[in-house]
């Protein structure tokens, strides 16, 4: 799988957008990206995904660019609660049974009041 | 809906104990689930990979016989911590996904995480 950078740390004024930057400048072309955040002491919760389109749900937007090396993650109007370290990760669906996710190490989001 | 569980969400024992810990999938059937272990101040590492029904798949330098890992069913898995030692303290945490093929079925779903204090 195709590995990520991300800023260590990032703050953002609540209320205001939340923009996280990934680059996945080896990405192949059945490669997903995949975001996740894990707020403090507990488990990793599930954000969004996408291959090429760019993707909105209820919780963020994910941006990707057109030749797919970079993607951002926008939290439209971020809480205190949004506060948590953000994981981008891309990984190839076609690797057969190898379905395992590999961490970096992500962007610690501080929102400030 | 793609709730995940786990039981316990704190356990202290003494060293040279087992500790078991169940994760569960409350509202899907998982076919494959993993179990993480994170230190503090540092990322998930993936230790094992398990599908419902056959044995776990561990990552290099993960000892099988000192964790083990059952997936009997297709919405619970156990990990089982045996002889533990002071260095397995640690945030153990499962996740599951639906085993099938394509990106949303390929989603994995945590659950709270277990931490685990050896003394």
């Amino acid at each position: 799988d195709a590995k990520t950078t991300q800023p260590t740390s990032m703050d953002c004024a609540e209320g205001r957008a939340a923009n996280l930057p990934c680059n996945h400048s080896t990405i192949s072309g059945n490669e997903y990206v995949y975001w996740y955040r894990q707020i403090h002491s507990q488990g990793p919760q599930y954000i969004i995904h996408g291959l090429k389109n760019n993707e909105t749900n209820e919780m963020a937007s994910l941006i990707i660019t057109e030749d797919r090396k970079s993607s951002t993650l926008i939290l439209p109007h971020a809480t205190l609660r949004d506060t948590a370290v953000y994981y981008c990760i891309v990984r190839d669906l076609n690797a057969g049974n190898n379905r395992k996710l590999i961490w970096g190490l992500g962007t610690s989001l501080a929102v400030n009041p | 809906g793609a709730v995940v569980s786990q039981h316990p969400s704190w356990v202290i024992c003494k060293s040279g104990t087992s500790v078991k810990i169940e994760c569960r999938s409350l509202d899907f059937q998982a076919t494959t689930m993993f179990w993480y272990r994170q230190f503090p101040k540092q990322s998930l590492m993936l230790m094992a990979t398990s599908n419902e029904g056959s044995k776990a798949t561990y990552e290099q330098g993960v000892e099988k016989d000192k964790f083990l890992i059952n997936h009997a069913s297709l919405t619970l898995s156990t990990l089982t911590v045996t002889s533990a030692h002071p260095e397995d303290s640690s945030f153990y945490i499962c996740s599951a996904t639906l085993g099938l093929a394509g990106a949303n079925q390929e989603t994995q779903y945590f659950g709270p995480g277990t931490r685990l204090l050896v003394l």
